[in-house]
């Protein structure tokens, strides 16, 4: 069991340009959550998924984020337009139930975004 | 909507003292609580939960949890600290309702001093 993987795991981007960070769950497990993580915000939830379908996008910003999961062993977070203030980590993770209960999140190791 | 507050931005102890990193939640519901420690430059790993039972919850390398919902808090412990464990610990909380999310709070930086 390799974990959640992300990749990459930095990013660098120029002002203005798109960047797409991809997400492998572990296998078999059925929900996917995105967050952001900023010295001063902290962890930020974005969105996640349940059996593929999107459950809540809550705190996805509306005009250049947008999360997909096309199949259940990967899913992708794109950033377009990218600003200053999108640079943060980028933590993906996975739950192996329905997220029906107490369930433990398993996080990847992150994507490190810095937008120049 | 429910909140943490972990009320400790940094806590710094000398290996082999105990510890207690603070977490107070406000939500009205039921609730699942939840920490988790976060290593520099990785991502966050389990370490312990409580939904109901006994308030206190063993975890991973003798940390404990203690939940009181009269003073709305879930503290982490541990007796007995090594360098190791240096590292950022998150208080987490999710409603008990189906497909809710979980809200983490700010971080306590714990420091360990060999």
């Amino acid at each position: 069991n390799a974990g959640v993987i992300q990749t990459p795991r930095h990013k660098v981007t120029g002002k203005g340009q798109e960047a797409t960070l991809w997400c492998e769950p572990i296998s078999g497990h059925s929900a996917v959550f995105w967050y952001r993580q900023t010295i001063v915000q902290g962890l930020e939830f974005l969105t996640y998924f349940r059996n593929q379908a999107p459950i809540d996008d809550s705190g996805m910003p509306k005009e250049r984020f947008s999360a997909q999961m096309p199949n259940q062993s990967h899913s992708t977070l794109k950033i377009q337009s990218t600003q200053p203030q999108d640079s943060a980590v980028y933590l993906c993770a996975s739950s192996g139930r329905d997220w029906g209960g107490p369930d433990t999140l398993y996080f990847g190791a992150g994507t490190r975004l810095s937008v120049l | 909507t429910q909140t943490v507050s972990q009320s400790d931005a940094h806590v710094t102890v000398f290996e082999g003292d105990s510890v207690e990193l603070r977490c107070n939640y406000s939500y009205g519901g039921s609730i699942y609580l939840s920490w988790y420690i976060q290593h520099h430059g990785r991502g966050l790993q389990f370490l312990l939960k409580y939904y109901s039972g006994n308030p206190v919850v063993q975890g991973v390398n003798g940390f404990e949890a203690e939940f009181s919902k009269s003073d709305s808090s879930f503290h982490l412990r541990k007796a007995s600290v090594h360098w190791s464990d240096s590292a950022v610990y998150f208080c987490a909380v999710r409603a008990s309702s189906s497909f809710s999310k979980l809200v983490f709070g700010q971080g306590t930086s714990l420091s360990v001093v060999p």
